[in-house]
């Protein structure tokens, strides 16, 4: 089964608007990892947080964890229409292997 | 530098099979994983290796699938008798080390016909 889920599943704006996309999990993780991916393959990573950070910032993008309440968000802000893809956050567990377990992604689509 | 590759990067098999994926990750990276995704699915994680050894293989759904990486670099999946259900595009990915970001090939599509 899915450790983390995201929401929205999909979410339709306009470029230059800013786009929310949340991702939560169950159990204690090491740190989490926000993945991009255009066409259904290839998928880029975008920005990695530990779990002792609370917030990391990539260009356009920012990331927030909250590890009382087992989620993080992703925001890009001043979207575009290249942002276009399916997000995906990844995390990992605190049992003692590093296997990362996917999400079930947020469909972005900007439109311009 | 190179990426990582995958190949082929399309295979038809038929219902019963044996196929075998290849993985060529970035060179250095220790930590090599493999995952397979349905349309409209996150990747599901199958198996990883940490150097040559399988450090977590609680992923792969059974005993058709197994994989190898013999020197610690290229990685190859082998999947047995193969289904229909075993049709997705399997992703490898490639880390510096286990607590780093993943770099992904551009995966190969399996289809089982």
């Amino acid at each position: 089964s899915q450790q983390g889920e995201e929401d929205p599943q999909a979410l339709s704006i306009q470029e230059g608007e800013n786009a929310t996309m949340n991702c939560s999990y169950k159990t204690s993780i090491n740190n989490l990892q926000w993945y991009r991916q255009n066409s259904g393959r290839g998928l880029v990573h975008l920005i990695l947080i530990r779990s002792n950070e609370r917030e990391k910032h990539s260009g356009r993008l920012r990331v927030t964890l909250d590890t009382s309440k087992k989620s993080s968000s992703l925001l890009i802000t001043a979207s575009r229409a290249a942002d276009t893809a399916s997000y995906f956050c990844a995390t990992d567990y605190t049992s003692g292997t590093y296997k990362y377990i996917f999400g079930t992604g947020t469909r972005l689509k900007v439109l311009a | 530098g190179a990426g990582v590759s995958q190949t082929p990067s399309n295979k038809v098999t038929e219902k019963g099979k044996y196929v075998e994926l290849r993985c060529d990750p970035i060179s250095g990276h220790t930590a090599l994983y493999w995952y397979r995704q349905s349309l409209g699915q996150g990747p599901e994680f199958l198996i990883y290796f940490q150097g040559t050894g399988a450090a977590d293989d609680s992923g792969l759904p059974n005993d058709r699938f197994f994989a190898v990486r013999p020197e610690g670099s290229v990685s190859t999946l082998k999947i047995q008798r193969t289904e229909r259900g075993d049709s997705a595009v399997y992703l490898c990915a490639s880390s510096w080390d286990s607590q780093y970001e993943q770099y992904f090939g551009p995966g190969t599509r399996l289809t089982v016909t």
